[in-house]
Formats: structure tokens, sequence, C-alpha cells
């Protein structure tokens, strides 16, 4: 089954505590990005990939970072998590001009 | 910087009512328009439309794309309450890099 899959899907952690949320696509799709989404505001791009080794920071990149060593895997990484961080994350992935498949999400707190 | 806005921010309507969600877009180098539904979890397609005027149906739903006006319609016909959702529409440029959200609109369905 085509999919994205994110891990984990819940998390509550404390301020400054290192995290990593992962990705990882079965569909061979070249671009990958990592969305948050709050109350209002939308779904916003935090970064994309266009391929292995290729990434760019999309409209809300402070405080993440990411990585692309495989095409399947792309990883969101917060280093020192602060409270304004507490969102909804998505990852999506899609190949082309085409549709957009996004993972089931992770709601993260941070205390 | 690209902005895309929905409106109204929200709504709520009977079964079997029509609803009609507005989306207006400033893209850069725009290719398409893309709209989703969210009901409580991960977004899912709708539609992508890339040439104007030209009607996209998919059962009771249908949108259309204005090109020399930059919106986008999205209808509903005949709501249920399984309409419920958030729906968002999303523009694509054609370097394909990045899709910017808008803020979604709530569509409330009450039996």
């Amino acid at each position: 089954e085509a999919q994205v899959t994110q891990n984990p899907r819940y998390l509550i952690t404390v301020t400054g505590k290192k995290l990593t949320v992962t990705c990882s696509q079965n569909m061979n799709h070249e671009y990958m990005s990592w969305y948050r989404q709050d109350p209002g505001l939308g779904l916003r791009q935090i970064y994309y990939s266009m391929n292995v080794e290729v990434t760019d920071k999309g409209d809300v990149p402070e405080g993440y970072k990411v990585s692309r060593k495989e095409k399947r895997n792309f990883p969101l990484i917060l280093e020192s998590p602060s409270p304004n961080q507490t969102s909804l994350y998505f990852c999506a992935s899609r190949t082309g001009s085409l549709e957009q498949y996004f993972g089931p999400g992770t709601r993260l707190t941070v205390t | 910087e690209d902005k895309v806005v929905q409106s109204p921010l929200s709504l709520v309507v009977h079964e079997g009512d029509t609803v009609t969600l507005n989306c207006s877009y400033e893209v850069t180098n725009f290719r398409s328009l893309l709209w989703y539904k969210q009901e409580k979890k991960a977004p899912t397609f709708l539609f992508m439309l890339t040439s104007s005027g030209i009607e996209k149906k998919s059962g009771r739903l249908s949108s259309i794309l204005d090109k020399k006006e930059l919106f986008s319609i999205l209808n509903i016909t005949a709501t249920q309450t399984g309409d419920s959702a958030v729906y968002l529409c999303a523009g694509m440029p054609s370097n394909d890099y990045k899709l910017s959200f808008g803020a979604g609109t709530t569509v409330t369905v009450r039996a």
C-alpha cells in the first residue's frame, strides 16, 4: 500500500530535549516536505527536499533541521524544542506536479 | 511572498444545502491550485486545477479555476454530515517545490 508514515504519532516532551520525528514513504517520490499546522494559520511549510541531499527552507524553518540521506526518509529534528513548537506536524511526499500525499500527523507538545 | 486566502473561515449549513468555498491566490509563476479535505487527520486530496474555466467534478463536489481573476471555488451540493471538515486550498508554482496553503474553511453540516 502506498503510504507516508510518521513516528511517533504523539509526543510530549520538555523544553530543550532534542527530538526527532521520522518520516518515510514507499512511493519512490522525489519531493518530500514537512509542515506544521496551527489553529487559524493553516499548513505552513517548514522544510522541503527535492531529492537526496537536496533540501531547502520553507516558510518557518527556525528551530528545525532536516536531512535527506535516503530517498524514502526525511526526518525532522528539533535540537532544542521550545513551547512555541507545540503543534501538529505533517510529512508529505509527491512526484512531479502530481498530488501530494500526507502522513498521519505527529502531535507534539513541548512543556 | 506567495499568498493564499480562503473565505469564509467557517460556515454552518444544514443537510441538503449547497456550499461554495472561495480561494484567492497570489503565487509567483503559478502552475496549479489544489483542494484538500481534512477531517481531524491528514489532508486528503480532492482536486488539482491547472487550466482556467474547466470544471472538475467528483460526485457532489466540483471546482473551477479562474486564472485571470486568480481565484478558485469549490462547490458541494446536497451536503451531508460526512462533508463536515476543513477544506484547504494550496497554490503550486511552476518550480513544483513549494505549496502555499490557505488557512482553510471549516464546514459544519448539521443533520
